[in-house]
């Protein structure tokens, strides 16, 4: 059974809309999640960590977190074509300090002009 | 965000011979750094943990004596797919992790085995 599910996509949105990704993971005892961004062909990207319930903003990205509900999200404000790309959505492994990430199979995103 | 090199970008090699390639972070020392295969259209596969100065740590079902690495400093991390044939052909993409536990990624190799 995954730890981290991700809709695969693809999720289309026009320029100028928010785009709005999810991500649930199965492990109770997770402190910190990450969202990567991957374009086709490249290695990921981190855009963003977030470690404690609520909202975490940089820019036009935001990351949600609400771990009663084992629910992670990252919004994306403004979308521009160049946002266009595979989301990725990690968190760490099982037990220990071993800094090995699970990550979800990811998102497809098109933004579309 | 820390920055982390990998050596070659890309390599096409005959089936048989070992490709070695390197992972560096540039501005930061990592303790650990992790080693990836991505093939198209899926998620990252990850294949084993790095430790400087001990012994690497594979996935259940990697076979560490194709895949050798090497963390000989806090810095350098090297993957060498030894007898390489053409199914090792992939996306092989490392990563460190800095002392906040995130990971940076190095841009990737892609390594086409004939």
């Amino acid at each position: 059974q995954k730890e981290v599910e991700q809709n695969s996509g693809p999720l289309s949105v026009p320029e100028g809309a928010i785009a709005s990704l999810n991500c649930t993971y199965s492990d109770r005892v997770s402190q910190s999640f990450f969202w990567y961004r991957q374009y086709s062909g490249k290695s990921p990207e981190l855009i963003m960590s977030i470690y404690s319930n609520g909202d975490k903003e940089d820019g036009r990205f935001t990351a949600q977190l609400n771990k009663a509900s084992q629910y992670v999200s990252l919004l994306i404000r403004d979308s521009q074509p160049s946002d266009s790309a595979t989301y990725l959505c990690a968190a760490p492994h099982g037990s220990g300090n071993t800094g090995k990430l699970i990550f979800g199979q990811g998102t497809t995103l098109q933004v579309k002009p | 965000g820390a920055v982390v090199s990998q050596h070659p970008s890309r390599v096409i090699c005959k089936s048989g011979t070992s490709v070695k390639i390197e992972c560096r972070s540039l501005d930061f020392q990592a303790t650990t750094m992790f080693w990836y295969r991505q093939f198209p259209k899926q998620s990252l596969m990850l294949m084993a943990t790095s430790n400087e100065g001990s012994k690497a740590t594979y996935e259940q079902g990697v076979e560490k004596d194709k895949f050798l690495i090497n963390h000989a400093s806090l810095t350098l991390s090297t993957l060498t797919v030894t007898s390489a044939h053409p199914e090792d052909s992939s996306f092989y993409i490392c990563s460190a992790d800095d002392r906040y536990n995130e990971q940076f990624f190095g841009p990737g190799t892609r390594l086409t085995v004939l």
